[in-house]
Protein backbone atom coordinates (compact mmCIF):
# COMPACT_ATOMS: atom_id res chain seq x y z
CA UNK A 1 0.00 0.00 0.00
CA UNK A 2 1.45 3.61 -1.42
CA UNK A 3 2.05 5.76 1.89
CA UNK A 4 1.33 9.54 2.52
CA UNK A 5 2.22 11.59 0.02
CA UNK A 6 3.20 15.41 -0.49
CA UNK A 7 3.71 17.42 -3.25
CA UNK A 8 5.41 19.75 -3.85
CA UNK A 9 8.18 18.45 -1.34
CA UNK A 10 10.30 21.84 -1.67
CA UNK A 11 9.17 24.76 -2.29
CA UNK A 12 10.58 29.01 -2.11
CA UNK A 13 8.09 31.85 -1.98
CA UNK A 14 8.58 35.50 -1.47
CA UNK A 15 7.25 37.30 1.30
CA UNK A 16 3.73 37.96 0.65
CA UNK A 17 2.95 35.57 -1.77
CA UNK A 18 0.55 32.38 -1.25
CA UNK A 19 1.31 29.04 -0.92
CA UNK A 20 -0.88 26.12 -1.94
CA UNK A 21 0.80 22.77 -0.39
CA UNK A 22 -1.01 19.16 -1.10
CA UNK A 23 -1.28 15.91 0.39
CA UNK A 24 -2.85 12.47 -0.54
CA UNK A 25 -3.59 10.10 2.28
CA UNK A 26 -3.41 6.53 2.47
CA UNK A 27 -6.03 4.68 -0.12
CA UNK A 28 -9.08 4.34 2.06
CA UNK A 29 -7.82 6.98 4.89
CA UNK A 30 -10.25 9.54 5.33
CA UNK A 31 -8.92 11.75 8.10
CA UNK A 32 -5.96 13.90 7.40
CA UNK A 33 -3.79 16.31 9.61
CA UNK A 34 -1.50 19.01 8.71
CA UNK A 35 1.36 19.95 10.95
CA UNK A 36 3.99 22.56 10.54
CA UNK A 37 7.73 21.78 12.04
CA UNK A 38 10.06 24.94 12.78
CA UNK A 39 13.74 24.16 14.66
CA UNK A 40 12.46 26.97 17.40
CA UNK A 41 8.71 25.96 17.69
CA UNK A 42 9.28 21.78 16.99
CA UNK A 43 5.62 20.01 15.69
CA UNK A 44 3.01 21.98 15.95
CA UNK A 45 -0.67 20.67 15.02
CA UNK A 46 -2.36 22.76 12.10
CA UNK A 47 -6.01 21.38 11.62
CA UNK A 48 -7.41 18.32 10.87
CA UNK A 49 -10.18 17.05 7.70
CA UNK A 50 -11.99 14.52 8.23
CA UNK A 51 -15.15 13.56 5.47
CA UNK A 52 -14.32 17.00 4.09
CA UNK A 53 -15.36 19.13 7.05
CA UNK A 54 -12.44 20.57 9.58
CA UNK A 55 -12.53 19.26 12.91
CA UNK A 56 -10.05 19.99 14.98
CA UNK A 57 -8.19 23.36 13.98
CA UNK A 58 -4.60 24.66 16.44
CA UNK A 59 -3.72 28.09 17.30
CA UNK A 60 -2.50 29.34 13.89
CA UNK A 61 -3.91 32.48 12.32
CA UNK A 62 -6.41 32.89 9.71
CA UNK A 63 -3.83 33.07 7.00
CA UNK A 64 -3.52 29.15 7.17
CA UNK A 65 -6.42 27.49 5.79
CA UNK A 66 -7.17 24.02 4.73
CA UNK A 67 -9.83 22.05 2.88
CA UNK A 68 -10.49 18.13 2.32
CA UNK A 69 -12.11 16.86 -1.69
CA UNK A 70 -14.15 13.94 -1.56
CA UNK A 71 -11.40 11.82 -2.57
CA UNK A 72 -9.77 12.52 0.84
CA UNK A 73 -6.66 14.55 -0.56
CA UNK A 74 -5.91 17.24 1.31
CA UNK A 75 -4.56 20.80 0.11
CA UNK A 76 -3.71 23.55 2.63
CA UNK A 77 -3.12 26.98 1.76
CA UNK A 78 -1.14 29.90 3.07
CA UNK A 79 -1.79 33.06 2.21
CA UNK A 80 0.67 36.49 2.54
CA UNK A 81 3.56 34.57 3.62
CA UNK A 82 5.70 35.55 6.08
CA UNK A 83 9.16 34.82 6.99
CA UNK A 84 8.25 32.80 9.90
CA UNK A 85 6.28 30.53 7.76
CA UNK A 86 9.10 28.88 6.63
CA UNK A 87 9.03 25.50 7.97
CA UNK A 88 8.84 21.54 6.93
CA UNK A 89 5.13 21.14 6.47
CA UNK A 90 3.75 17.63 7.60
CA UNK A 91 0.86 15.71 6.73
CA UNK A 92 -0.26 12.89 8.51
CA UNK A 93 -4.25 10.35 7.53
CA UNK A 94 -5.48 8.30 9.43
CA UNK A 95 -8.21 5.44 8.92
CA UNK A 96 -10.75 7.62 10.83
CA UNK A 97 -11.07 10.65 12.60
CA UNK A 98 -8.26 11.00 14.59
CA UNK A 99 -9.84 11.91 17.89
CA UNK A 100 -11.15 8.00 18.05
CA UNK A 101 -7.74 7.01 18.69
CA UNK A 102 -6.26 6.01 15.15
CA UNK A 103 -2.50 5.59 14.84
CA UNK A 104 -1.52 8.55 12.72
CA UNK A 105 0.82 8.05 9.15
CA UNK A 106 2.74 10.97 8.56
CA UNK A 107 3.96 11.93 4.82
CA UNK A 108 7.68 13.45 4.18
CA UNK A 109 6.66 16.78 4.41
CA UNK A 110 7.52 19.66 2.18
CA UNK A 111 9.85 22.35 2.67
CA UNK A 112 8.84 25.67 2.49
CA UNK A 113 11.18 28.80 2.49
CA UNK A 114 9.94 32.04 2.52
CA UNK A 115 12.66 34.78 1.18
CA UNK B 1 -3.99 23.85 27.53
CA UNK B 2 -2.22 20.93 27.11
CA UNK B 3 1.58 20.94 27.00
CA UNK B 4 4.41 18.07 26.49
CA UNK B 5 8.17 18.51 28.02
CA UNK B 6 10.88 16.73 27.02
CA UNK B 7 13.72 17.70 29.19
CA UNK B 8 16.72 16.67 27.03
CA UNK B 9 17.06 17.90 23.40
CA UNK B 10 20.20 15.30 23.25
CA UNK B 11 20.97 11.78 25.07
CA UNK B 12 24.00 9.73 24.78
CA UNK B 13 24.46 6.09 25.86
CA UNK B 14 26.36 3.29 25.09
CA UNK B 15 25.26 0.58 23.18
CA UNK B 16 23.35 -2.41 25.73
CA UNK B 17 23.04 0.38 28.47
CA UNK B 18 19.94 1.19 29.86
CA UNK B 19 17.50 4.20 28.36
CA UNK B 20 15.29 6.33 29.15
CA UNK B 21 14.00 9.22 27.56
CA UNK B 22 11.65 11.27 29.59
CA UNK B 23 8.54 12.74 28.96
CA UNK B 24 5.96 15.14 31.61
CA UNK B 25 2.98 15.95 30.19
CA UNK B 26 0.61 18.98 31.25
CA UNK B 27 -3.32 18.25 30.69
CA UNK B 28 -6.46 18.47 32.82
CA UNK B 29 -8.50 15.67 31.63
CA UNK B 30 -7.54 12.24 31.18
CA UNK B 31 -4.80 12.43 28.09
CA UNK B 32 -3.75 9.68 25.35
CA UNK B 33 -0.20 9.32 25.20
CA UNK B 34 2.14 8.31 22.00
CA UNK B 35 5.63 8.14 21.74
CA UNK B 36 6.78 9.00 17.51
CA UNK B 37 10.11 7.88 16.57
CA UNK B 38 11.88 9.67 13.36
CA UNK B 39 15.09 7.33 11.61
CA UNK B 40 17.71 9.06 9.68
CA UNK B 41 16.00 10.23 6.64
CA UNK B 42 12.78 8.40 7.75
CA UNK B 43 9.57 9.40 8.19
CA UNK B 44 7.77 9.95 11.69
CA UNK B 45 6.08 7.34 12.93
CA UNK B 46 4.69 5.80 15.79
CA UNK B 47 6.62 3.56 18.52
CA UNK B 48 3.48 2.80 20.24
CA UNK B 49 1.22 4.16 22.42
CA UNK B 50 -0.39 3.67 26.51
CA UNK B 51 -3.17 2.68 25.96
CA UNK B 52 -2.01 -0.47 23.83
CA UNK B 53 0.54 -1.06 26.42
CA UNK B 54 2.90 -3.03 24.17
CA UNK B 55 6.34 -3.46 23.94
CA UNK B 56 7.76 -2.18 20.48
CA UNK B 57 11.46 -2.95 19.47
CA UNK B 58 11.96 -3.29 23.17
CA UNK B 59 10.63 0.05 24.49
CA UNK B 60 8.25 0.08 26.83
CA UNK B 61 6.41 3.63 28.33
CA UNK B 62 4.18 3.44 31.28
CA UNK B 63 1.39 6.34 31.81
CA UNK B 64 2.10 7.70 35.57
CA UNK B 65 -0.75 10.17 36.13
CA UNK B 66 0.72 10.86 39.45
CA UNK B 67 3.51 11.75 38.13
CA UNK B 68 1.85 12.89 35.05
CA UNK B 69 5.23 11.39 33.32
CA UNK B 70 5.22 9.02 30.25
CA UNK B 71 8.97 7.64 30.29
CA UNK B 72 10.40 5.63 27.46
CA UNK B 73 12.61 2.66 28.60
CA UNK B 74 14.52 0.19 26.94
CA UNK B 75 17.01 -2.11 28.92
CA UNK B 76 19.80 -2.70 26.43
CA UNK B 77 20.40 0.13 24.22
CA UNK B 78 21.22 -1.27 20.44
CA UNK B 79 22.95 1.00 17.77
CA UNK B 80 19.80 1.20 15.54
CA UNK B 81 17.86 3.00 18.25
CA UNK B 82 19.66 5.57 17.31
CA UNK B 83 17.23 8.45 16.47
CA UNK B 84 14.49 11.38 17.13
CA UNK B 85 11.98 10.89 19.53
CA UNK B 86 9.24 12.60 19.99
CA UNK B 87 6.66 12.51 22.83
CA UNK B 88 2.97 13.30 21.95
CA UNK B 89 -0.37 13.89 23.65
CA UNK B 90 -3.64 13.78 22.23
CA UNK B 91 -6.57 15.39 24.48
CA UNK B 92 -10.38 13.35 25.19
CA UNK B 93 -12.98 14.64 24.40
CA UNK B 94 -12.24 13.66 20.57
CA UNK B 95 -8.77 14.68 20.33
CA UNK B 96 -10.48 18.22 19.84
CA UNK B 97 -7.32 19.68 21.14
CA UNK B 98 -5.24 18.59 18.71
CA UNK B 99 -2.02 16.22 19.12
CA UNK B 100 0.34 18.24 20.80
CA UNK B 101 4.39 17.48 20.63
CA UNK B 102 7.10 17.98 22.68
CA UNK B 103 10.29 19.22 21.38
CA UNK B 104 12.21 15.89 20.90
CA UNK B 105 15.18 13.93 21.85
CA UNK B 106 18.10 13.43 19.39
CA UNK B 107 18.92 9.91 20.91
CA UNK B 108 22.48 8.61 20.04
CA UNK B 109 23.61 5.28 20.54
CA UNK B 110 27.21 4.74 20.39
CA UNK B 111 29.01 1.39 20.06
Amino acid sequence: KAGVTQTPRYLIKTRGQQVTLSCSPISGHRSVSWYQQTPGQGLQFLFEYFSETQRNKGNFPGRFSGRQFSNSRSEMNVSTLELGDSALYLCASSLNYRGLGDEQYFGPGTRLTVT
Amino acid sequence: AQRVTQPEKLLSVFKGAPVELKCNYSYSGSPELFWYVQYSRQRLQLLLRHISRESIKGFTADLNKGETSFHLKKPFAQEEDSAMYYCALSGGGGGADGLTFGKGTHLIIQP
